[in-house]
């Protein structure tokens, strides 16, 4: 059984569209966040959500919009895609606190 | 907020040697320092931790030390395998807070 996983692993999409990214943990945690890590494998956090609660909003532009159905989802919806946002992007999930954070295979991004 | 600096970016070895990578953050009140190995496709995976009241931990050919008046940590790899080729993060975290992660290190073992 996969711990967290992701869909899609692969996303092409033309500038200006708007798509979505599904995240889903069956690890019983109540953290999950969503990171993004650019071509120089930088890992960059962008949301972070407590028992569905939105408790980490770094500084992304607000056409991202996470949205959390439950503790056991994640998903990531971007509106107007830019070719900026060609990334991948990783959903993680822990319980809040100091304990191992496991992230899913990640969704590589790629606007064209 | 805290910021975690991790030297060198990337890093060759002959197989059989060992590798060193280096971390420092600025926040001393960060008591958590997890460390990932990040497989060519894949997420991150955690490999070794170490908590604010411990100055070293080993697993295997794997170690971590941490010097908290220093403010920095390491992961120390023997006996370096082909398979140990990965992007290593190390990271830093304070309690309920974000973790954040270092740039990341490039680890090429050379068979």
């Amino acid at each position: 059984d996969t711990a967290v996983s992701q869909t899609p692993k692969y996303l092409v999409t033309q500038m200006g569209n708007d798509k979505s990214i599904k995240c889903e943990q069956n690890l019983g945690h109540d953290t999950m966040y969503w990171y993004k890590q650019d071509s120089k494998k930088f890992l960059k956090i962008m949301f972070s959500y407590n028992n569905k609660e939105l408790i980490i909003n770094e500084t992304v532009p607000n056409r991202f919009s996470p949205k959390s159905p439950d503790k056991a989802h994640l998903n990531l919806h971007i509106n107007s895609l830019e070719l900026g946002d060609s990334a991948v992007y990783f959903c993680a999930s822990t319980s809040l606190g100091n304990t191992e954070a496991f992230f899913g295979q990640g969704t590589r991004l790629t606007v064209v | 907020g805290e910021n975690v600096e991790q030297h060198p970016s990337t890093l060759s070895v002959q197989e059989g040697d060992s590798a060193v990578i280096k971390c420092t953050y600025s926040d001393s009140a960060s008591n958590y320092f997890p460390w990932y190995k990040q497989e060519l496709g894949k997420g991150p995976q955690l490999i070794i931790d170490i908590r604010s009241n411990v100055g070293e931990k080993k697993d295997q050919r794997i170690a971590v030390t941490l010097n908290k008046t220093a403010k920095h940590f390491s992961l120390h790899i023997t006996e370096t395998q082909p398979e140990d080729s990965a992007v290593y993060f190390c990271a830093a975290i304070r309690g309920y807070q974000k973790v954040t992660f270092g740039t990341g290190t490039k680890l090429q073992v050379i068979p």
